[in-house]
């Protein structure tokens, strides 16, 4: 079945770094490709999308390609903030499935001043 | 203001007691999904709805749970002699509406943890 593996945190950066965090999937088909983000005592919010193979989602500095090559959906930020500190997952929604969404463990972003 | 509203936030109950947890969006949804995340992992889909049927149930949803939709409005999901690994929080989403996010993409309340002891 689809399912999502995405980069084992945590992560500990300081600000102004670069952040990267890995996510490949196994689908059939053509999924749609998510990165939602949890900050601390809040709900999932999606971060950024993308439907298509090459498909640039991007939202607060935030950019991720989808890759059918590589079966990726790598998640890049430039230049991380303390306020980007949160859990960060990676998730797929399969062409058959249409909102039920299959996560990623997710990672845990801590950004230092 | 998330668009979904979730009761109570946390639950802490005895092992074997019932509990239930209530969902409520802000505006109408033909669609709405429970979820499960356990700590340290990913939400898991437990069941849905369209409108007051439920159309799909996970393998995770043990005869124990129980989800309804009796109006096709808020929902509820009970889980009846609870035991220890159900301690987890539960989801409640729907479908995002307005903006350009485009279709699959699901808004989620905060959730309801549950704490079984």
């Amino acid at each position: 079945g689809d399912s999502v593996t995405q980069m084992e945190g945590p992560v500990t950066l300081s600000e102004e770094a670069f952040l990267t965090i890995n996510c490949t999937y196994t689908a059939t088909g053509y999924p749609s490709l998510f990165w939602y983000v949890q900050y601390p005592g809040e709900g999932l919010q999606l971060l950024l999308k993308a439907t298509k193979a090459d498909d640039k989602g991007s939202n607060k500095g935030f950019e991720a390609t989808y890759r059918k090559e590589t079966t990726s959906f790598h998640l890049e930020k430039g230049s991380v903030q303390v306020s980007d500190s949160a859990v960060y997952f990676c998730a797929l929604s399969g062409v058959a499935n249409d909102y039920k969404l299959s996560f990623g463990a997710g990672t845990t972003v801590t950004v230092r001043a | 203001d998330t668009g979904v509203s979730q009761n109570p936030r946390h639950k802490i109950t005895k092992r074997g007691q019932n509990v239930t947890f209530r969902c409520d969006p802000i505006s109408e949804h033909n669609r709405l999904y429970w979820y499960r995340q356990t700590l340290g992992q990913g939400p898991e889909f437990l069941t849905y709805f369209q409108n007051e049927a439920q159309l799909e149930k996970s393998r995770l949803l043990s005869d124990r749970f129980s989800a309804e939709r009796p109006k096709g409005s808020f929902s509820t999901l009970e889980i009846q002699r609870t035991e220890q690994g159900d301690s987890a929080m539960y989801l409640c989403a729907v479908p995002h509406t307005g903006g350009s996010s485009g279709a699959n993409v699901l808004t989620f309340g905060a959730g309801s943890r549950l704490t079984v002891l």
